[in-house]
């Protein structure tokens, strides 16, 4: 049984940073891409970011980029998001979900972490 | 980025059918299809349908996929209590490397 497991969130003050990981078992890793989704509180589902197997290819929402950065390791069965120059509006949980091979996307997700951005 | 659109909202009774629409456009829906989410309140969101409209295991025959052009759509027979949930679309986008996500639609069964 895949799990995903979130982890890192927190409270943080506005310009600040946070480094949330999301740890796989029960699955190749190295195999599946993978994906960061947010929602804030009472919204929608926002995708976030999507990496590939290696790391290599890479891809962000327009209201992250440049400040948020997606990476993984493969040996560690560990996705990572570093989040810097946090905004109020990035107050959210944040979940991992997977692509597995074959073009089935959002199979698995984790049960989420939360982030809250405030003075 | 524009995302893909959904109705806010859809009530209907308990055993009738709920037919939830999202429409992209041809760098998303049209290429490459749409997943369909199903999230209950304060749960994580549940993968109802792949691209390809096939089910995941376990997931109720009443729900079933479909795409026409830019628009995708899913259909729930027999609206059962348990249905009441929130539902998304997401289809990959070519101008990224990366998906665009449904702004979401609530089912309500009466």
């Amino acid at each position: 049984e895949v799990q995903l497991v979130e982890s890192g969130g927190d409270l943080v003050q506005p310009g600040g940073s946070l480094r949330l990981s999301c740890a796989a078992s029960g699955l190749t890793f190295s195999n599946y891409e993978m994906n960061w989704v947010r929602q804030a509180p009472g919204k929608g589902l926002e995708w976030l970011s999507f990496i590939n197997t290696n790391g290599d290819v890479i891809g962000y929402a327009d209201s992250i980029k440049g400040r948020f950065t997606t990476s993984r390791d493969n040996a560690r069965n560990s996705l990572y998001l570093q989040m810097d120059s946090l905004r109020v509006e990035d107050t959210a949980i944040y979940y991992c979900s997977t692509d597995q091979p074959g073009d089935l996307e959002f199979e698995d997700w984790g049960q989420g972490t939360l982030v809250t951005v405030s003075p | 980025q524009a995302g893909l659109t959904q109705s806010p909202s859809v009530s209907k009774g308990v055993r009738q059918t709920a037919t939830l629409t999202c429409t992209g456009n041809s760098d998303n829906i049209a290429k490459h299809g749409a997943v369909w989410l199903q999230q209950h309140q304060g749960h994580p969101p549940k993968l109802l349908s792949y691209r390809n409209n096939n089910r995941p295991s376990g997931i109720s025959e009443r729900f079933s996929a479909s795409r026409s052009g830019n628009t995708a759509s899913l259909t729930i027979t027999g609206l059962q209590p348990e249905d009441e949930a929130d539902y998304y679309c997401s289809a990959w986008d070519s101008t990224l490397p990366g998906y665009v996500m449904g702004t979401g639609t609530k089912v309500t069964v009466l």
